[in-house]
């Protein structure tokens, strides 16, 4: 399979533990997203990244979020001490560069890692 | 305001009908648009992109109108397939906003 994945595929936690996931783009593919979806609502976006440069971050992700990706490769996405609030569905997306505008601006959705925080 | 509105919805239609979503945006300055589309528990697909003069994949589209910053998509013959959720996606930069989304459910 050569689509972007996610790991893990559900988490369960209890309020204010930490929590992380990982996000495995497709390979050759520069840029990298991560959103935010809760039922009934579209995508957030949260945060993007060219190579391992992050450079956009939204204001919705408070100080208990941060995000990596030190080999410009795989993503973590990380939150601490985490709240019933964070409860959602977090996308990981890639998106190429260098070929035509067309396929540059198509993102690629992993399936998502359901959290739910008790 | 939200930078990215859609049509509330659900949209519930019969078979072969005609149905239009409409989109509108916030930002001025946005360059690109798309809609996707979104099935109950999986991850958002592109469906199209959406260029000035306006485009068309077979049943489905496309119109965008920059003066009214407005998108649209239309999807004709309607097909129980096409049931899903559809996201308007407004591109800045590297910025990707997606619209709340509406729902279509098309019914024998």
């Amino acid at each position: 399979d050569t689509g972007v994945s996610q790991d893990p595929r559900h988490k369960i936690t209890k309020r204010g533990q930490n929590v992380t996931f990982r996000c495995d783009p497709i390979s050759e593919h520069n840029r990298l997203y991560w959103y935010r979806q809760t039922l009934g609502q579209g995508p957030e976006f949260l945060t993007y990244f060219q190579n391992e440069a992050q450079l956009e971050k939204s204001r919705l992700l408070s100080d208990r979020f941060s995000a990596e990706r030190p080999k410009g490769s795989f993503s973590t996405l990380e939150i601490q001490r985490t709240e019933q609030g964070d409860s959602a569905m977090y996308l990981c997306a890639s998106s190429p560069t260098g070929g035509t505008l067309a396929t540059n601006e198509k993102l690629f959705f992993g399936s998502g890692t359901q959290l739910s925080v008790l | 305001r939200k930078e990215v509105e859609q049509d509330p919805g659900p949209f519930n239609v019969p078979e072969g009908a005609t149905v239009a979503f409409n989109c509108t945006y916030s930002n001025s300055a946005s360059q690109s648009f798309f809609w996707y589309r979104q099935d109950c528990r999986k991850e958002p697909k592109l469906l199209m992109s959406v260029y000035s003069s306006g485009n068309e994949d077979g049943r489905f589209t496309a119109q965008l109108n920059r003066a009214s910053q407005y998108i649209s998509l239309l999807i004709r013959d309607s097909k129980l397939s096409d049931s899903a959720t559809y996201l308007c996606v407004v591109k800045k930069n590297n910025d990707m906003r997606f619209g709340a989304g509406t729902r279509l459910t098309v019914k024998p």
